[in-house]
């Protein structure tokens, strides 16, 4: 079974770049969308952005300038990083992979990582 | 890109019916046949419940289904059951080759 898992510093200082990396068990990461999806506490869910095998991205607009998404594909594993972070940011980070024949769809969920942005 | 519009609560009893609406555009839920539905229980990860507006992933009761009409999608749950409460969030491809989410809806089990 795919399994995904965020790891990162949990509290980030204002104006610093937040960074999370997910590690890919059971399955690959080639070929597949990745994405990362955050959801500030008592909210919604919101699409930071996904990659394609380090091919292409897409970003949501409202992000785009502040965030990067890269992936390893030795290690299996793939990042955030979202930069000149404030308290709106602060939220639960989450990645997930698609799967083959289930188009634009987070499949397979990592449990999310909680970022905090405080000084 | 603006969050789809969904209905911020329902709620239903045992054994009947409910329907979740999911308003958009043409530039996404009208334009697309790629509108996903998300189960999401409290402290845990969303789960895929429906994609590509109609299609269930293995090990999702049919119970859950999807359509769509023009802009709107809809998911419906029959038979409602207690494990059915929960938050529910859709989301569709736009075209600016992004994805977005509707606010999401507080299912209520009476």
């Amino acid at each position: 079974q795919v399994q995904l898992q965020e790891s990162g510093p949990g509290l980030v200082k204002p104006s610093e770049t937040l960074s999370l990396t997910c590690t890919v068990s059971g399955g690959s990461i080639n070929s597949y969308y990745l994405y990362w999806i955050r959801q500030p506490a008592g909210k919604g869910l919101e699409w930071i952005g996904r990659l394609y095998s380090s091919v292409s991205t897409d970003y949501n607009p409202s992000l785009k300038s502040r965030v990067t998404m890269s992936v390893d594909t030795s290690k299996n594993q793939f990042s955030l990083k979202l930069r000149s972070v404030t308290a709106a940011d602060t939220a639960v980070y989450y990645c997930a992979r698609d799967d083959k024949g289930i188009a634009v769809s987070a499949v397979f969920w990592g449990q999310g990582a909680l970022v905090t942005v405080s000084s | 890109q603006s969050a789809l519009t969904q209905p911020a609560s329902v709620s239903g009893s045992p054994g009947q019916s409910i329907t979740i609406s999911c308003t958009g555009t043409s530039s996404d839920v009208g334009g697309y046949n790629y509108v996903s539905w998300y189960q999401q229980h409290p402290g845990k990860a969303p789960k895929l419940m429906i994609y590509e507006v109609t299609n269930r992933p293995s090990g999702v009761p049919d119970r859950f289904s999807g359509s769509k009409s023009g802009s709107t999608a809809s998911l419906t749950i029959s038979g409602l059951q207690a494990e059915d409460e929960a938050d529910y969030y859709c989301s569709s491809y736009t075209s600016s080759s992004t994805v977005v989410f509707g606010g999401g809806t507080k299912l209520t089990v009476l």
